[in-house]
């Protein structure tokens, strides 16, 4: 199946800082969403991004079909942006397969 | 609009014991699907519903679990002679095209 990977695992930033998140998958696919699942356990769509930019905000994504990644930026990050953010892709179906997900903390 | 809901939020049972998850679907969305997430873990595939084909049920880890979907809505994901390995969030996604929007999910926990 189709393998997800991101990038870092961890990253711990302080308020106000940007970040960028990578995720680099090893087929092509048609769709390709970003969500965050915050501590309470809640996934959020953050966007459905099979191609292209878009920007929500202070957060937008990028993604490169033909290279295979996509990137979410965070700028001004806050606390409540804390949380796990996991890259998604289809495999079969439209099953997800889930990124290992990058763990972000926002200090205060 | 309302989102997918999904009941009861917790449940904790005994080994052994037959429990019943319920998933109700963001209205006119024609696909359903089921997952788990482990503590820590990103979410496993269960099994998906479109429309009115048959399911796609690869993704059952034993013949313990199976789902119904029933009208082309509401969803019930049953787990029978639950064991310790089972316990997980239990999420439940829909979607009308390509996107999903999951529900707040089920935290199983098995004693």
């Amino acid at each position: 199946g189709i393998q997800v990977e991101q990038s870092p695992p961890d990253l711990i930033l302080q308020e106000g800082a940007n970040s960028t998140l990578r995720c680099n998958f090893s087929d092509s696919v048609n769709n390709l969403q970003w969500f965050h699942q915050n501590p309470w356990g809640q996934l959020i769509n953050l966007f459905y991004i099979p191609s292209g930019t878009k920007q929500n905000g202070r957060l937008s994504a990028t993604t490169v079909a033909t290279e295979r990644y996509s990137l979410l930026y965070i700028s001004s990050s806050q606390t409540t942006d804390s949380g796990v953010y996991f890259c998604v892709v289809p495999f079969g179906n439209e099953k997800l397969t889930f990124g290992t997900g990058t763990r972000l903390t926002i200090i205060p | 609009g309302a989102g997918v809901s999904q009941s009861p939020s917790n449940k904790v049972t005994e080994k052994g014991k037959d429990v019943e998850l319920r998933c109700d679907p963001i209205s006119g969305h024609t696909a359903l699907y089921w997952y788990r997430q482990s503590l820590g873990q990103g979410l496993e595939f269960l099994i998906y519903f479109q429309g009115n084909s048959a399911p796609d049920k690869s993704g059952l880890p034993s013949d313990r679990f199976s789902a119904e979907r029933t009208g082309g809505s509401v969803s019930t994901l049953t787990i029978q002679r639950t064991q310790q390995e089972d316990s997980a969030v239990y999420l439940c996604a829909s979607s009308r095209s390509r996107e999903q929007f999951f529900g707040p999910g089920t935290r199983l926990t098995v004693l």
